[in-house]
């Protein structure tokens, strides 16, 4: 069975920083691109990032090109978004996705002070 | 980048009645490959987004065949053929050809009259 579960989520100031992770189980991990998406409270679903299978290339959307770093240990299974900088805005539940056909539990960052 | 247009945002449904979202896409969501990357989410309260569609009408497995999609070009429309319970939430479009980035519609609240 093809799973997703992300962790790292959590309550934090603004300025800060977290790590999400999203451990990958029932397929060939390495082979695949993979996608964060997020879900702000009241609002619709915005794509955050993106990175190839091989982990050479990644993609940001302007909202947190800068402050967001993806990446990927494919030995691990597992996909990693650095984020720094939050803001009140990144407050989401952040989801990790494989070709936006399979879709983790998700994760809440909360950004406050 | 491609704005994606839902409408409408809000639509009340009598069980057992059909439905329909509409989805307008800025510019031409046909591939150079000849494929049209559109699909469609399902978001139940408290759920993560579910793909129903993809490809404009390919049903994922295990969705419902009261769900479908079609269109071409820019106009996309899922349909519902008799709404059930199950089915109250938000439906996002998302268009997977021009990237990245990768863009959502804004939703549409499918609720129980």
């Amino acid at each position: 069975e093809v799973q997703l579960v992300e962790s790292g989520g959590g309550l934090v100031q603004p300025g800060g920083s977290l790590r999400l992770s999203c451990v990958a189980s029932g397929f060939t991990f390495r082979t695949y691109a993979m996608y964060w998406v997020r879900h702000a409270p009241a609002k619709g679903l915005e794509w955050v990032s993106s990175i190839t299978g091989s982990g050479d290339g990644a993609y940001y959307a302007d909202s947190v090109k800068g402050r967001f770093t993806l990446s990927r240990d494919n030995s691990k299974n597992t996909l990693y978004l650095q984020m720094k900088g939050l803001r009140a805005e990144d407050t989401a539940v952040y989801y990790c996705t494989k070709s936006f056909g399979v879709w983790g539990q998700g994760t809440l960052v909360t950004v406050s002070s | 980048d491609v704005v994606m247009t839902q409408s409408p945002l809000s639509l009340p449904v009598t069980l057992g009645q059909p439905a329909s979202i509409s989805c307008r896409s800025s510019q031409s969501l046909v591939s150079s490959d000849g494929n049209t990357y559109l699909s469609w989410f399902q978001q139940r309260p408290g759920q993560s987004p579910r793909r129903l569609i993809y490809k404009v009408s390919t049903r994922d497995s295990g969705v419902p065949d009261r769900f479908s999609g079609s269109g071409s070009g820019t106009d996309f429309t899922l349909n519902i053929s008799r709404v059930e319970a199950e089915d109250v939430g938000f439906y996002y479009c998302m268009q997977g050809t021009h990237w990245p980035p990768w863009t959502f519609g804004q939703g549409t609240k499918v609720e129980i009259k």
